[in-house]
C-alpha cells in the first residue's frame, strides 16, 4: 500500500528563519511527487512536480528536492505570507490517484 | 493556466434535501476529475474518480447512491449529495487532470463548504 508521511505536523518560524519540511514516501513505481500549498478554507494550490531522484525545482522562496525515499521543501527567508499548510502527494506509475500526506502547517511570524 | 472553478463556494441545506456541486476546468480539457472530502485539520480523502463519458469509480466506503457523480463533458463534472444529513457536512473539493501534463498533475478547485442543518 502506498504511504506518504509528512513531518513536522506544525512548524513555527520567525520571518527570515529558513527551514525544511519533510515528505517520506513508499510508492511502488513513482510517477511523480507533488507539492501543494493550501490556505484555510481553500483548495490546494499546485507548486511542484518532481519525477526522479536528484531533481530540484524552485519557485521564489521555495525549493523542492527529491531522493528515492523522501522529498524536502526548503523555505528560504520565509515571510508571513508563506504561512499555509503544505501538502505532498505521490502518484504511482500507471495509476490515477494521488496518495496525500497529512500536511505540515507552517506559521511564519514577524 | 490550469484553473478549476467550483460552484457554489458554500451552501446550507436542510436534512433530506439534495445538493449539486459543479466543478469546471476553465482553460483546459479534463478527461479525469476527482472528488475529495476534507474534514477540519485533516488531509484530503478521495471519494471518487470521474472520467468523461463513463461511470465514476468510487473509493471503498463511499456510497455511490448517495454521492452521484456525472462527468458529462471535458470541462464539467458534478457531485450531487442526495438526501443529505448533518454528517455529510464537510468541505468538498474537486480536482482536474490535464493529460497534456507529463506528470498528470491535479489542479484543484477552491472547494465547496456544505452545511446540512
Amino acid at each position: 500500500e502506498d504511504q506518504v508521511t509528512q513531518s513536522p505536523e506544525a512548524l513555527r518560524l520567525q520571518e527570515g528563519e529558513s527551514s525544511s519540511l519533510n515528505c517520506s514516501y513508499t510508492v511502488s513505481g513513482l510517477r511523480g511527487l507533488f507539492w501543494y500549498r493550501q490556505d484555510p478554507g481553500k483548495g490546494p494550490e499546485f507548486l511542484f512536480t518532481l519525477y526522479s531522484a536528484g531533481e530540484e525545482k524552485e519557485k521564489e522562496r521555495l525549493k523542492a528536492t527529491l531522493t528515492k525515499k523522501e522529498s524536502f521543501l526548503h523555505i528560504t527567508a520565509p515571510k508571513p505570507e508563506d504561512s499555509a499548510t503544505y501538502l505532498c502527494a505521490a502518484g504511482r506509475e500507471g495509476g490515477n490517484k494521488l496518495t496525500f500526506g497529512t500536511g505540515t502547517q507552517l506559521k511564519v511570524e514577524l | 493556466g490550469a484553473v478549476v472553478s467550483q460552484h457554489p463556494s458554500w451552501v446550507i441545506c436542510k436534512s433530506g434535501t439534495s445538493v449539486k456541486i459543479e466543478c469546471r476546468s476553465l482553460d483546459f480539457q479534463a478527461t479525469t476529475m476527482f472528488w475529495y472530502r476534507q474534514f477540519p485539520k485533516q488531509s484530503l480523502m478521495l471519494m471518487a474518480t470521474s472520467n468523461e463519458g463513463s461511470k465514476a469509480t468510487y473509493e471503498q466506503g463511499v456510497e455511490k447512491d448517495k454521492f452521484l457523480i456525472n462527468h458529462a463533458s471535458l470541462t464539467l463534472s458534478t457531485l450531487t449529495v442526495t438526501s443529505a444529513h448533518p454528517e455529510d457536512s464537510s468541505f468538498y473539493i474537486c480536482s482536474a487532470r490535464d493529460l497534456r501534463d507529463r506528470g498528470h498533475e491535479q489542479y484543484f478547485g477552491p472547494g465547496t463548504r456544505l452545511t446540512v442543518t
